[in-house]
């Protein structure tokens, strides 16, 4: 079955510092690939997605991710942290089976920047 | 203002008791989910459909079912079978397209289950 994994639970930062949340999915064929972001008191919402083409994707706040297609891996990146973007993270794949498609989330990072 | 809205907010289960969460959305989208999210496992995929009068089992269907009589609606039961149901629930819907990309979610505020 696909999974996927998120290595870090929980990161803790200090503002200005660079983040990296590694995202791992085990499936073979073609992928669509999400990250997710749950504001405290918030809504799940869209940070970026990857469907084809340039494998370095650009969100929303300042965020990328890099889709690394011999490492199974879709990482999450930003180069100076704010309070404001702490929240809890979510890396997704979809996956297609049976004629319909379905998003597999990982379990989340919680990510806590300190002023 | 479109989007999705689940009620109710905090729900109370009685030991044996069904009870079923409201998901309602008016974004015209034909796809909706329902996710179970726990600490430290993500959001887990109960049930979804496609259409109208359709839906699959999810990872951990087991305990819960559905029904899609409308298109904008589609509640959640949990069930007595559901020994676990201690959760927070979410509802979530994408425009469907059948088998191509995979679309963006919109979620819903969420549903927190709690047993009595």
């Amino acid at each position: 079955a696909q999974s996927v994994s998120q290595h870090n639970h929980h990161v803790i930062l200090s503002e200005a510092a660079s983040l990296e949340l590694g995202c791992n999915y085990s499936y073979g064929g073609t992928v669509n690939l999400f990250w997710y972001v749950q504001y405290p008191g918030q809504h799940l919402q869209l940070l970026l997605k990857y469907f084809s083409g340039d494998p370095l994707v650009k969100g929303i706040k300042g965020f990328e991710a890099e889709f690394i297609k011999s490492k199974f891996s879709f990482n999450l990146r930003k180069p100076s942290v704010q309070w404001s973007d702490t929240a809890e993270y979510f890396c997704a794949v979809t996956s297609f089976s049976g004629g319909y498609n379905k998003l597999i989330f990982g379990a989340g990072t919680r990510l806590a920047v300190h002023p | 203002d479109g989007g999705i809205t689940q009620s109710p907010k905090y729900l109370f289960r009685k030991e044996g008791q069904n009870v079923t969460l409201s998901c309602e959305q008016n974004l015209n989208h034909d796809a909706m989910y329902w996710y179970r999210q726990d600490p430290g496992q993500g959001l887990r995929l109960i049930y979804y459909s496609q259409i109208v009068n359709d839906f699959q089992k999810g990872d951990i269907a087991e305990g819960y079912s559905v029904s899609r009589e409308k298109k904008e609606s589609f509640p959640l039961t949990v069930t007595s079978a559901q020994k676990n149901p201690t959760a927070f629930y979410l509802c979530a819907s994408s425009m469907s397209l059948g088998g191509s990309s995979g679309e963006k979610l919109f979620f819903g505020s969420g549903t927190q289950l709690s047993v009595l």
